[in-house]
């Protein structure tokens, strides 16, 4: 079974860092694409970003470039987001997305909720 | 950046047939996927590649994607179907995934 545990969601004040992993298991992490998607509280999806299954290609939505950073260790299974500079828009619940093989999403984790406050 | 639009409410009386439409220029040259999210849930795959649906997804659920519209319809509806409804897809001019706003499908 497919499984996707975040973490690392809290409370942060403006301008704060904080940095978001996700445990992948129960399949190949090293041949799938993965993404994160986010969803501030009671608005729709939006996605942030996306990570070639090696690592060496690496993709941001324009209200999160330069700011955030997706990475993997596919040794441990592991996807991360750092986040940087965080404003209030940035709360949300950040999903981690396993990428079905064309840019749609077949797994999804709970979510992990960020908020950015004073 | 391309743009996708859903209307943001669409409401059914169980047993009867749910359009949900997902408007965008030329989509029907895109793969357009759908998802389903219940409150307080994380979404869940029902459509991809315009009309394929995941095993464990009911025949109830189809999709079709022509011109500039694409289309999620639910048929015999019942009332777990309630729920809000996501269109997606790949935009290679930017190699952005782009979102639709979402419809909350209402079974009266």
């Amino acid at each position: 079974e497919v499984q996707l545990v975040e973490s690392g969601g809290a409370l942060v004040q403006p301008g704060g860092s904080l940095r978001l992993s996700c445990a992948a298991s129960g399949f190949t992490f090293i041949s799938h694409w993965m993404h994160w998607v986010r969803q501030a509280p009671g608005k729709g999806l939006v996605w942030v970003s996306r990570i070639k299954s090696d690592g060496t290609i690496t993709n941001y939505a324009d209200s999160v470039k330069g700011r955030f950073t997706i990475s993997r260790d596919n040794a441990k299974n592991t996807l991360y987001l750092q986040m940087t500079s965080l404003r209030a828009e940035d709360t949300a619940v950040y999903f981690c997305v396993r990428d079905g093989g064309a840019d749609f999403f077949d797994n999804w984790g709970q979510g992990t909720l960020v908020t950015v406050s004073s | 950046s391309y743009v996708l639009t859903q209307p943001p409410s669409v409401s059914v009386a169980p047993g009867k047939t749910a359009g949900i439409t997902c408007g965008g220029n030329n989509i029907e040259t895109k793969s357009v996927h759908w998802y389903q999210q219940k409150p307080g849930q994380a979404p869940v795959l029902v459509i991809y590649y315009d009309s394929d649906r995941p095993s464990g997804i009911p025949e109830r659920f189809s999709g079709s994607n022509s011109g500039n519209t694409a289309t999620l319809t639910i048929s015999t509806v019942e009332a777990g179907d309630e729920a809000d409804y996501y269109c997606q897809v790949w935009d290679r001019s930017s190699d952005h995934v782009v979102f639709g706003g979402g419809t909350k499908l209402t079974v009266l």
